[in-house]
């Protein structure tokens, strides 16, 4: 089956510090790969992306690592704010076909950012 | 941006009893909407895939007489929960895809803010 949540694992980094999330994805067809974060009693919300083509993205204060050979995925967090604290979820989907926006999340990440 | 609009955000019903929870994507046009499912402290998991004039296509092991779906708009699609019982208490989320414009695709695929569902 495809990858499934049962329990969070948590990080906690002091503030200024820099964040490093880890995913492992199933799906060898995936060629199209989300970072999110949700906040408690919200919807996920978009960080960044990156499609199987490339290694690395970087976007403001975040850079997401891609290494398809062992199927992980990274996000770092640069100089990590309190308001950074919140869970996080990478997702992986084919970005084409029928597939399209059928997203598999990975298990999550409780991320607490200390000031 | 896309914007999807999720009704109600908070629920709480009598065992037995059924809830519809709506799903509006207010800026875009969406052929297709997926809805997930996320029990405390767990990830989200697909239930299914909503599409407009057609019927739902469900996962595995999510029952379709239970958690009716019907799309019957480019703009809406809602979800019934049917004789709800506690076990179904969970955050329900929609997302939505947009018709054509390959935004989405770029920048991720919008979702709403969720219902908390709880079953008393």
């Amino acid at each position: 089956g495809e990858s499934v949540g049962l329990h969070l694992p948590t990080l906690s980094v002091q503030e200024g510090d820099n964040s490093i999330i880890n995913c492992a994805y199933s799906n060898s067809a995936s060629d199209y790969f989300i970072w999110y974060k949700q906040e408690s009693g919200k919807g996920p919300q978009f960080i960044i992306d990156i499609r199987s083509n490339m290694d690395k993205r970087q976007g403001q204060r975040v850079t997401v690592l891609l290494n398809k050979t062992v199927k992980h995925l990274s996000l770092q967090i640069a100089a990590t704010q309190p308001g950074d604290s919140a869970v996080y979820f990478c997702a992986e989907t084919r970005a084409g076909g029928t597939s399209y926006g059928k997203l598999t999340f990975g298990q999550g990440t409780i991320l607490t950012v200390h000031p | 941006g896309a914007v999807v609009s999720q009704h109600p955000s908070r629920v709480i019903c009598k065992s037995g009893t059924s809830v519809k929870i709506e799903c509006r994507s207010l800026d875009f046009q969406a052929t297709t909407m997926f809805w997930y499912r996320q029990f405390p402290k767990q990830s989200l998991m697909l239930m299914a895939t909503s599409n407009e004039g057609s019927k739902a296509t469900y996962e595995q092991g999510v029952e379709k007489d239970k958690f009716l779906i019907n799309h019957a708009s480019l703009t809406l699609s809602t979800l019934t929960v049917t004789s709800a019982h506690p076990e179904d208490s969970s955050f329900y989320i929609c997302s939505a895809r947009d018709l054509g414009t390959g935004v989405v695709v770029t920048y991720g695929y919008t979702f709403g803010s969720g219902t908390r569902l709880t079953v008393v």
